[in-house]
């Protein structure tokens, strides 16, 4: 069963704001959510992570509902370079599956000029 | 500082060949991780580390050995390859569990 559902792809104008948005109704209390994204077949790269509050870092902001059941990235101002696939993931804090991250297809946001 | 650095990046092996992948990271990082990624698909976990001389299985290990000698080394073996095992092939390393993981920038290997 996945844990996360994201919409396969996004568009977003350069300049703009970019709001990718995650679904993640059945975490648990003890499950991170985390962000990643992959540019052109690169290595993954660490974005953010947060368990029930907003975060916000350099690259990005994350907003997690009161419920905890989604979510949505923010890139505040989408450049070119933005282009990528967007994973979101949730990490239980301990125990099994604890080590590892677990990726699904992610979201492909495509800025455009 | 290199970060996470794979070898080779690019592989053909015909069916049944063996060979290894070596993934060396300079940060001082307790666990490595190997994953493959298919075309269109996220990342597999195939084996991780938690420290030097353990190893263990993640969703996708067979067909692959794997072995943690020294700590900054997490080398991925596969013994008689097959054309499933056309990957990309991402290596990942990471100080705490909870911290962020660091990718390297991946092998590509073509079984024909």
């Amino acid at each position: 069963d996945a844990k996360t559902t994201q919409p396969p792809s996004m568009d977003c104008a350069e300049g703009r704001a970019a709001n990718l948005p995650c679904n993640h109704s059945t975490i648990s209390g003890n499950e991170y959510v985390y962000w990643y994204r992959q540019i052109h077949s690169q290595g993954p790269q660490y974005i953010i992570h947060g368990l029930k509050n907003n975060e916000t870092n350099e690259m990005a902001s994350l907003i997690i509902t009161e419920d905890r059941k989604s979510s949505t990235l923010i890139l505040p101002h989408a450049t070119l370079r933005d282009t990528a696939v967007y994973y979101c993931i949730v990490r239980p804090i301990s125990g099994a599956g604890s080590y590892q991250l677990t990726f699904g297809k992610g979201t492909k946001l495509s800025v455009i000029p | 500082n290199a970060g996470v650095t794979q070898t080779p990046k690019f592989r053909v092996l015909k069916t049944g060949q063996s060979m290894t992948l070596l993934c060396a990271q300079d940060m001082n990082h307790e666990y490595m991780y190997w994953y493959r990624q298919d075309p269109g698909m996220g990342l597999r976990l195939i084996h991780y580390s938690v420290g030097e001389g353990t190893t263990a299985k993640g969703e996708v290990p067979d067909g692959y050995n794997v072995s943690r000698l020294k700590k900054q080394n997490f080398l991925l073996g596969l013994e008689s390859a097959a054309p499933s095992q056309t990957s990309v092939y991402f290596c990942a390393s990471v100080q705490d569990w909870a911290y962020e993981q660091y990718f390297g920038p991946g092998t590509r290997l073509t079984v024909t």
